[in-house]
């Protein structure tokens, strides 16, 4: 059974500062990786898909990267702004397409 | 364009009652997901479907019930509302490998 767990829980961190966000999965057997991003009370806002035989996938400040052998991705911010402040989930795509996800990092820019 | 749409948004229901979720898209997507997003457990997979006319279980089925009479709409039934059914659901949409999207909620609390 796959299993995806997102490293740090929570992070805050000054505005102006690059940072990274971790998710490991158990199961390499994978489509791809989707990072997604979520606000409080809203749903979910897909950022970043890496295909299984990707290695990084980049959008603006955004840059994620898959290692399919370790189980590992990560999601690095450049540049960090307050309006990055939300929750980012990661998920693992399988079989029928369906997504395990981690239980998230809320991540909080200080201005 | 409104990508994945849910109803209703917010609802209330007494132990015991029934209701349905209705999930739609204009994507023309074959696969369409519902998960329950409860704290400290991330997002589940309740039900999934591949295409119009098929159904299947996820993770967590018990007590519901979906349908996909028409590609673009998927319903998930609740026959007996319980407490521990007080979640807030999400529905998705992907088309083969490609991004999820998700729909803004419905959060649900039965009293």
């Amino acid at each position: 059974k796959q299993e995806v767990t997102q490293i740090p829980a929570a992070l805050s961190v000054p505005e102006g500062e690059n940072l990274v966000l971790n998710c490991s999965f158990t199961d390499s057997a994978i489509y791809n990786l989707q990072w997604f991003r979520q606000d409080p009370g809203k749903g979910l806002t897909s950022l970043l898909l890496i295909q299984s035989s990707q290695r990084e996938q980049t959008s603006g400040r955004l840059n994620a990267s898959l290692d399919k052998s370790s189980g590992r991705s990560t999601l690095y911010i450049a540049a960090s702004q307050p309006g990055d402040s939300a929750t980012y989930l990661c998920a693992a795509c399988q079989g029928a397409q369906k997504l395990v996800f981690g239980q998230g990092t809320r991540l909080t820019i200080n201005p | 364009n409104a990508g994945v749409t849910q109803t209703p948004k917010f609802r209330v229901l007494k132990t015991g009652q029934s209701m349905t979720l209705l999930c739609a898209q204009d994507m023309n997507h074959e696969y369409m997901y519902w998960y329950r997003q409860d704290p400290g457990m991330g997002l589940r997979l309740i039900h999934y479907s591949v295409g119009e006319g098929t159904t299947a279980k996820g993770e967590v089925p018990d007590g519901y019930n979906v349908s996909r009479l028409k590609k673009q709409n998927f319903l998930l039934g609740l026959e007996s509302a319980a407490p521990s059914q007080t979640s807030v659901y999400f529905c998705a949409t992907q088309g083969g490998n490609t991004e999820a999207f998700f729909g803004q909620g419905t959060r649900l609390t039965v009293v």
